[in-house]
């Protein structure tokens, strides 16, 4: 079926660090999606992949849509103390599917 | 981006209760709007998709007469929970969609089934 695995689970990070982080499926995707939720409150969009092989970024994110088409990755460069929260890997054709998450803890 | 607002944020019951919860695209026409579960530290978990008029697509597992989904405007989605047990407390999160953009998130509701 359409199911992601995700990886690492959780990771607890020194700031000024960088985060790396991956999503991997046997199915094919035609888009893949990064979100960022925080405690209690729904996901937000942080970066949106189309086209295999495209690198894209938004500020100190970078990810990237796997040749593939059956994995993504997300950096994240410095990270700083507000980056803490869940991260959300989702791989979409007709209906997205969502990546079972890695929690990410930044010490200042 | 796009906003998306739900109503309540968080809402406790009793058992047996009904509880309905709204979705509302407040600056733009959604065609499709989505209805996900997540549970403590779990995924979110697509319920079931609505488009404007029609009757709601669920995923497999999800009944339909327990969830009832009606999108009777493009800007509003309501999500009922009928006859209420403690196992469906949960966080429930909508999202909206229009035509070609990306999916855009509500900060979701806490129901709590007591």
């Amino acid at each position: 079926g359409q199911q992601l695995n995700q990886s690492p689970q959780s990771m607890f990070i020194q700031e000024g660090e960088d985060v790396s982080m991956n999503c991997t499926s046997s199915s094919i995707f035609n888009t893949w999606l990064w979100y960022k939720q925080e405690p209690g409150e729904g996901p937000v969009l942080l970066i949106a992949l189309y086209k295999a092989g495209e690198l894209t970024s938004n500020g100190r994110l970078t990810a990237q849509f796997g040749i593939t088409r059956k994995d993504s990755f997300l950096n994240i460069s410095a990270s700083i103390p507000s980056d803490v929260g869940i991260y959300f890997c989702a791989g979409r054709n007709n209906d997205m599917r969502f990546g079972a998450g890695t929690r990410l803890t930044v010490k200042p | 981006g796009a906003v998306v607002s739900q109503h309540p944020s968080r809402v406790i019951c009793k058992s047996g209760t009904s509880v309905k919860i709204e979705c509302r695209s407040l600056d733009f026409q959604a065609t499709t709007m989505f209805w996900y579960r997540q549970f403590p530290k779990q995924s979110l978990m697509l319920m079931a998709t609505s488009n404007e008029g029609s009757k709601a697509t669920y995923e497999q597992g999800v009944e339909k007469d327990k969830f009832l989904i009606n999108h009777a405007s493009l800007t509003l989605s309501t999500l009922t929970v009928t006859s209420a047990h403690p196992e469906d407390s949960s966080f429930y999160i909508c999202s909206a969609k229009q035509a070609l953009y990306e999916q855009y998130f509500g900060p979701g509701t806490r129901l709590t089934v007591t």
